[in-house]
């Protein structure tokens, strides 16, 4: 799986409690994204980065914020979980910007 | 045949036979076009990719085929096998960096041994 590993692999958190998920490759892949993927919709973006401490939203970043204070780590946070982001997370990183991805296993997080 | 499912439109083929999946994308400027497979529980795996100054893309076993014209995608398997059983859905790049890719909702392909 190209290096990627995300954890946890489940999680089941409570509705308003802060959840963090962790990206990290052994790839040296400048690139790295966050991605949801939900029955009925393609994956969608949440925020990616483009190098250490540079960030930008995706399509879908509202209720998310992420840190990448090493190039081999990139982290989502929930900074308040709720039901709505019930989903299964990937991460994905990239060598270039017009490359392709490759994805971890993903992360299938329940808010209850 | 194909059939809609509730969320993911369905191909069911026998194994031996060749599969085709189909994929329509929404912008005609999209200069580079990705198939991947997704597994029960997996993330997704990159088969095969196209640029637009190409209509054609043969991998093992895949070929990729694009028609700008009315922006359509086509992913053909040879001789599908069980093993092919997954998910499969294309992405389209709108720009030069990946957070401009759109990834489409999917084909869930079954194979029959």
């Amino acid at each position: 799986d190209a290096g990627i590993t995300q954890s946890p692999r489940h999680k089941v958190t409570e509705t308003g409690t802060p959840v963090t998920l962790r990206c990290h490759q052994t790839e040296n892949h400048r690139y790295m994204y966050w991605y949801r993927q939900d029955p009925g919709h393609g994956l969608r973006l949440i925020h990616y980065s483009y190098g250490v401490k540079d960030t930008d939203k995706g399509e879908v970043s509202d209720g998310y914020s992420v840190s990448r204070s090493k190039t081999e780590d990139f982290l989502l946070t929930l900074e308040s979980a709720t039901s709505s982001q019930t989903s299964v997370y990937f991460c994905a990183i990239a060598q270039g910007k017009a490359t392709e991805a490759f994805f971890g296993q993903g992360t299938r997080l329940t808010v209850v | 045949g194909e059939s809609v499912g509730l969320h993911l439109p369905t191909l069911s083929v026998q194994e031996g036979d060749n599969s085709i999946i189909n994929c329509a994308y929404s912008n005609s400027a999209s200069d580079y076009f990705i198939w991947y497979k997704q597994e029960s529980g997996k993330g997704p795996q990159f088969i095969i990719d196209i640029r637009s100054n190409m209509d054609k893309r043969q991998g093992q076993r895949v070929t990729v085929l694009l028609n700008k014209t009315v922006k359509h995608l086509s992913l053909q398997i040879a001789a599908t096998q069980p093993g092919d059983s997954a998910v499969y859905f294309c992405a389209e790049n709108l720009g030069t960096s990946y957070d401009k890719v759109i990834f489409g909702p999917g084909t869930s392909l079954s194979v029959i041994p």
